[in-house]
């Protein structure tokens, strides 16, 4: 069964970089999905921000696009997302997912992790 | 961007009731269509892929329909369980865009 799981600092200060690394279990990251990062505000919706390919292609949400990067570790078996100049309205829960390639469901997803912009 | 609108935004039902919830896509998008049960303080959980298959272990209480720009959640008989919030997801095309979500709350 794959699993993922979100790790990175809980508290970022305001125009910092946001970092995460999300672990890859269960599964290689070179299977034939996207892998994906999504975040939710307290008590709001869901927002997508972007996927990656273990070939390294991307798409962003390009209310985003100027300010997030994401990569993958073939090696290590994750993928990251880093989010500079980050404000007060970055904090939420992050979670990231993988994209089901026979249904483009996410089909799986790490548990979240809160991160705070706050100084 | 394709916008997604839920409808409606909060439900006040009962256990064993038939439960409705509505999609609509500002633009065609085909079946390319998921929705996702939420928990609080839990990440979303896919339901049905591509408008109306049902994901393994789901119950089949559970249903989806639709095609283009109109889709509908449909629960049989609401159980304890199924309190949660509802997301609609389009996955058509870049940037994935969800519906705001639909919760649904104990009368």
């Amino acid at each position: 069964q794959v699993q993922l799981q979100e790790s990175g600092p809980g508290l970022v200060k305001p125009s910092g970089t946001l970092s995460l690394t999300c672990a890859v279990s269960g599964g290689s990251i070179s299977s034939s999905n996207w892998w994906s990062w999504v975040r939710q505000p307290p008590g709001k919706g869901l927002e997508w921000i972007g996927e990656i390919y273990h070939s390294g292609s991307t798409n962003y949400n390009p209310s985003l696009k100027s300010r997030v990067t994401i990569s993958v570790d073939k090696s290590k078996n994750q993928f990251s997302l880093n989010l500079t100049s980050v404000t007060a309205a970055d904090t939420a829960v992050y979670y990231c997912a993988r994209v089901s390639y026979t249904s483009s469901g996410w089909d799986h997803w790490g548990q979240g992790t809160l991160v705070t912009v706050s100084s | 961007d394709i916008q997604m609108t839920q409808s409606p935004s909060s439900l006040s039902t009962s256990v064993g009731d038939r439960v409705t919830v509505t999609c609509r896509a500002s633009q065609s998008i085909s079946s390319y269509l998921n929705w996702y049960q939420q928990k609080p303080g839990k990440a979303p959980k896919l339901l049905i892929s591509a408008a109306s298959s049902l994901q393994s272990g789901v119950p089949s209480r559970f249903s989806g329909s639709g095609s283009g720009t109109d889709f509908t959640l449909t629960i049989s008989s609401l159980q304890p369980e199924d309190f949660a919030t509802y997301y609609c997801q389009q996955s058509y095309s870049t940037p994935r865009t969800f519906g705001q979500g639909t919760k649904l709350e104990i009368k």
